[in-house]
């Protein structure tokens, strides 16, 4: 079956740390990949997302890049703020009439200034 | 523009009671789901729907029930609490008539204790 595994957190950073959230997936067929951010008491808001191999998601400073050979999907940005504080979900979608997504565990980060 | 609405947002309940949490959504999608959302554990699929008077399971669908009377609405049930299902739930909607790599759009979570 469909399955995404993130890094476990939690994840503390300084203000303008480089920050990395390792996500890797099992999947058939070439499914669609994402990373959604829940910001402390609401719900989850998509980040970005890529569709086919090679593709680059970006949005707000954050970047992803699709692996298929690696079947990784690492969140990354280079700066971060506190209000990046958050917690951060890698998920996939199988596609082929099959929309359900498939989330990772997680993983909190919370950035001091 | 709601999004995607859900009530309530909190709730207690003692063991056996029942409930009915209501996702409504406004944006004319087909399908609408619902998670629940435990520490360490990411979010897992309870019940789905493709669309108007049909559902389905997901992974962790047993202790709950689930409506799809209308397109817009979404009910999940609770026909005996138990604390196990002491939980944060959200209800999420997507259009899949976009094609398959569409974004789902969550509620704000319903947050249920069961005592």
């Amino acid at each position: 079956g469909n399955s995404v595994t993130q890094m476990e957190g939690p994840v503390t950073l300084s203000e303008e740390a480089f920050l990395t959230i390792n996500c890797t997936y099992t999947a058939t067929g070439y499914p669609s990949l994402f990373w959604y951010v829940q910001y402390p008491g609401e719900g989850l808001q998509l980040l970005l997302k890529a569709t086919k191999a090679d593709d680059k998601g970006s949005n707000k400073g954050f970047e992803a890049t699709y692996r298929k050979e690696t079947t990784s999907f690492h969140l990354e940005k280079g700066s971060v703020q506190v209000s990046d504080s958050a917690v951060y979900f890698c998920a996939l979608s199988r596609g082929s009439n099959d929309y359900k997504l498939s989330f990772g565990a997680g993983t909190t980060v919370t950035v001091r200034a | 523009n709601a999004g995607v609405t859900q009530t309530p947002k909190f709730r207690v309940l003692k063991t056996g009671q029942s409930m009915t949490l209501l996702c409504a959504q406004d944006m004319n999608h087909e399908y609408m789901y619902w998670y629940r959302q435990d520490p360490g554990m990411g979010l897992r699929l309870i019940h789905y729907s493709v669309g108007e008077g049909t559902t389905a399971k997901g992974e962790v669908p047993d202790g709950y029930n689930v409506s799809r009377l209308k397109k817009q609405n979404f009910l999940l049930g609770l026909e005996s609490a138990a604390p196990s299902q002491t939980s944060v739930y959200f209800c999420a909607s997507s259009n899949n008539r976009q094609g398959w790599n569409t974004e789902a759009f969550f509620g704000q979570g319903t947050r249920l204790t069961v005592v």
